[in-house]
């Protein structure tokens, strides 16, 4: 069964203090990982996909990359705006494009 | 343009009534998928539909849950006898077009709370 696990649960930051966010994965062939923006009270909004070991992918403060175990989310000198909780999915292969496997998130908090 | 649009946002219900969340997707997508939000837990899929099809409902329970999306109107997901075991979030999704790299519109859920 496919897995995925993101870490930290939590993390508080300091406005401009960066950090990266973690999200192991175990799939059998990965087809694509996604990172989604959750607020609260809303759905998940996209982020990034990410297809092969190597691949990177930037929108102003994150940048996601890949290798073939695990998915980091950097965060380059957040802003409060950013808080929100960060969820990695990932897709696995057989043709499901729509039935995306959830980690629990990590909720981020950034403080003035 | 109207991103997916789901209601009602919250839902109470006593055990043993029946929950009716709708869903109405973007305009111009014709793929709709619902997933459910257990407290304490990720994402899970539950079903995906076109137009008076059900393509895959893999992640539906398999009593008491069923969902439509009609010719005509938003698509339904109905909880028959609920119990407090189906308080969660449910979000819909909706895409244009079946991709691998399609990526998935959601919308804002419904909280569904069984007292």
């Amino acid at each position: 069964e496919d897995q995925v696990t993101q870490s930290p649960e939590a993390l508080r930051l300091q406005e401009g203090e960066s950090s990266s966010l973690n999200c192991s994965y175990t799939v059998s062939g990965l087809r694509g990982l996604f990172w989604y923006r959750q607020d609260p009270g809303k759905g998940p909004e996209f982020l990034f996909t990410l297809y092969s070991a190597g691949e990177e992918k930037e929108k102003e403060r994150l940048k996601a990359t890949l290798t073939k175990k695990e998915s980091f989310l950097h965060i380059t000198a957040p802003k409060p705006e950013d808080s929100a909780t960060y969820l990695c999915a990932v897709q696995a292969p057989g043709g499901s494009n729509y039935k995306l496997t959830f980690g629990k998130g990590t909720l981020l908090t950034v403080n003035p | 343009n109207a991103g997916v649009m789901q209601n009602p946002r919250h839902l109470v219900r006593r055990r043993g009534q029946e929950a009716r969340l709708r869903c109405s997707p973007m305009k111009g997508h014709s793929h709709v998928y619902w997933y459910r939000q257990l407290p304490e837990e990720g994402l899970k899929f539950m079903v995906y539909l076109q137009k008076e099809n059900i393509i895959d409902e893999s992640g539906m329970p398999k009593e008491r849950f069923s969902a439509e999306f009609p010719k005509e109107g938003p698509s339904i997901l109905r909880i028959q006898q609920v119990v407090r075991g189906d308080s969660a979030a449910y979000f819909c999704a909706s895409s244009p077009r079946f991709e691998a790299s399609e990526k998935l519109f959601f919308g804002s859920g419904t909280q569904l709370s069984v007292l």
